[in-house]
């Protein structure tokens, strides 16, 4: 079954520190791959995807996320993070436009000063 | 200028109630989905419409009905609420890849 795992459920990092959110997906085939942030009580915002092409994939907010087909994995990386990051993060799968978003279950992430 | 937009943000409501929920999209995506954010953050799809067509129906109880009068609207009724039915429930659009998300209706059975 299509499947979409985010391993860390929680995690805390100091201000100004680099981050790294783990992402495994399970598909046939290389699915389209996304990562959304959700600030508390807030809706979902899309912060980048990779669809094919280069690997590295440039996002909003200074974030960035690898695709690595060897690894099924597709991690979010921010070099410094700020307070204002602190929210529930969300890697997602589908297996081309126009199809359901499979969602992992969420990486809390807490800043501390 | 919203691109989709749901309504009501909240809905507070007892037991037992029907209610539904409405989204609109302005964007001219074809395809509309409804999804359901639990307590613990999981979000799950119930429904996609394609052009007005069911498309996938997650094993949703058959007190949900969706319901899509053209391919910008898609509203959700729930009959006979129940207390495990409290939950934020996103519409969402997309097109070519392109998802967007509703701010979410946050659903609350008393």
């Amino acid at each position: 079954a299509q499947s979409v795992t985010q391993p860390d459920i929680h995690i805390t990092v100091s201000e100004g520190a680099s981050l790294e959110l783990r992402c495994n997906y399970s598909y046939g085939a290389t699915p389209y791959l996304f990562w959304y942030v959700q600030s508390p009580g807030q809706g979902l915002q899309l912060l980048l995807k990779y669809f094919s092409g280069d690997t590295l994939v440039q996002g909003i907010k200074g974030f960035e996320a690898e695709f690595k087909r060897s690894q099924s994995s597709f991690n979010l990386r921010k070099p410094s993070v700020h307070w204002s990051d602190a929210a529930e993060y969300f890697c997602a799968a589908t297996n081309f436009g126009n199809e359901k978003l499979t969602f992992g279950t969420g990486t809390r992430l807490t800043i501390i000063p | 200028d919203t691109a989709v937009s749901q309504t009501p943000k909240y809905l507070v409501t007892q037991m037992g109630n029907d209610k539904s929920i409405k989204c609109e999209q302005n964007l001219g995506h074809d395809t509309m989905y409804w999804y359901k954010q639990d307590s613990k953050k999981f979000l799950k799809i119930m429904f996609s419409y394609n052009n007005k067509e069911l498309i996938i129906n997650e094993t949703v109880p058959n007190r949900f009905s969706p319901k899509s009068p053209d391919k910008a609207h898609l509203n959700l009724h729930i009959n006979s609420l129940e207390l495990g039915d409290s939950a934020v429930y996103f519409c969402a659009s997309s097109h070519r890849g392109g998802y967007t998300f509703g701010s979410g209706t946050r659903l609350t059975v008393v």
